[in-house]
Parts: structure tokens; C-alpha cells; sequence
């Protein structure tokens, strides 16, 4: 699996949108890229993923560039339940799946 | 269905004992793994399954450590003796087969070894 690439912390204040980017640049032509977030003292929790195209549900967008060797996670109105450690992982489309996690953002949401 | 279930959620054990971490995956999921997670070194993979066969278990950090899946429903982790640096919070996940498909934790167990 592609090694991810995070900034550690970022801030946001509440009400604008949280972009928190990765880099996966050498992510392979069947790894997805998933994001997880770990609210303290909970188990992660699925956000969303993608393979090429963009993607958005009712948490969060996903943008990844047209090369795929990164992307960006868009919470569009941060609130400070959203304070929590984000987490960019690259996965592959078959085989084992060895879900791995690197250390992640640490996003702190501002009243 | 409720979610992965672990227990107990609270476990404080004195060094040298064993300790066993239960989990209860989401019924129909094909992979289950087990995780630790403490402050120095984040979340880390210990162990996952396969229809409950152990595939990888590079991550676990010693023999002390054992992990078991009898069945698709339970899994459980063991250490045996436990020692102070065993404290952590353990993570049981499951997820089904194919790659497009997303993992599921419990609550996980807090272990603290005294």
C-alpha cells in the first residue's frame, strides 16, 4: 500500500470549510484513497473514499487531483464536533486488505 | 446490527496476569483485525483475519501476544503476562472482502496494567 503524507494539525474556525490535504504520490492505479477520523477516546470512523473521481456524501467531499498523487478532504461547515484526528490511507481494490494508519491531522475546530 | 462489540471495555490487571480482549464482528464480514493504540506510537496493526484464518500478524509485538478466531462471530486477543507497557487502548474492526468497502470498529478496551 502507498505510503500517505499528512500535516500533523491544522485549525479551522467553526462554520468555514475544513480542507485537509494528503499526499499520496505514490499511490498505484488500484488503491483507493480513504479517509477516517478518531474523535478522543472513540474507535475511527469511516468518512469517505475514492478511486479517480471526486466524491461527496453527507460528511464530507473528496478531491483528489487528476493524477492521484494527492487529495484534499472538505468538511464544508466545520463544527467542534469535527475536532478530531483525520486519517488519509491508501488501500487496494483486492487482495488482503491490510488497513494501516499513519498519525494522521489533528484538526481543532475554533468557536 | 449493533456494530463490532468488544469487552470488556475497561480492563486494569496486575503485571504477570493474562488478559484476554474479546470482539464480536458485524455479522457477514469477511476480515477482522485487531489494533493497539497509545500516545508514543498512534494506532497500530496487530493482527488481522481472513474467514477467520490469521493472514498477517507481523504487528503483534511479542509472543506474549495471541490472537484467536474460532468462528466468524468472536475473535479474541491474549497476553499472557501482561507487563506495564501492555497499557493501551485495543481496537477490534471488521469489513467485508472486496477493496471498495469501508472498516467498521468497536468502542475498543481500555487495558491498563499496573
Amino acid at each position: 500500500d502507498a505510503k500517505t503524507t499528512q500535516p500533523p494539525s491544522m485549525d479551522c474556525a467553526e462554520g468555514r470549510a475544513a480542507n485537509l490535504p494528503c499526499n499520496h504520490s505514490t499511490i498505484s492505479g488500484n488503491e483507493y484513497v480513504y479517509w477516517y477520523r478518531q474523535i478522543h477516546s472513540q474507535g475511527p470512523q469511516y468518512i469517505i473514499h475514492g478511486l479517480k473521481n471526486n466524491e461527496t456524501n453527507e460528511m464530507a467531499s473528496l478531491i483528489i487531483t487528476e493524477d492521484r498523487k494527492s487529495s484534499t478532504l472538505i468538511l464544508p461547515h466545520a463544527t467542534l464536533r469535527d475536532t478530531a484526528v483525520y486519517y488519509c490511507i491508501a488501500l487496494n481494490s483486492g487482495g488482503y486488505q491490510k488497513v494501516t494508519f499513519g498519525i494522521g491531522t489533528k484538526l481543532q475546530v475554533i468557536p | 446490527d449493533a456494530g463490532v462489540i468488544q469487552s470488556p471495555r475497561h480492563e486494569v490487571t496486575e503485571m504477570g496476569q493474562e488478559v484476554t480482549l474479546r470482539c464480536k464482528p458485524i455479522s457477514g464480514h469477511d476480515y477482522l483485525f485487531w489494533y493497539r493504540q497509545t500516545m508514543m506510537r498512534g494506532l497500530e496493526l496487530l493482527i488481522y483475519f481472513n474467514n477467520n484464518v490469521p493472514i498477517d500478524d507481523s504487528g503483534m509485538p511479542e509472543d506474549r501476544f495471541s490472537a484467536k478466531m474460532p468462528n466468524a462471530s468472536f475473535s479474541t486477543l491474549k497476553i499472557q503476562p501482561s507487563e506495564p507497557r501492555d497499557s493501551a487502548v485495543y481496537f477490534c474492526a471488521s469489513s467485508f472482502t472486496t477493496g471498495d468497502t469501508e472498516a467498521f470498529f468497536g468502542q475498543g478496551t481500555r487495558l491498563t496494567v499496573v
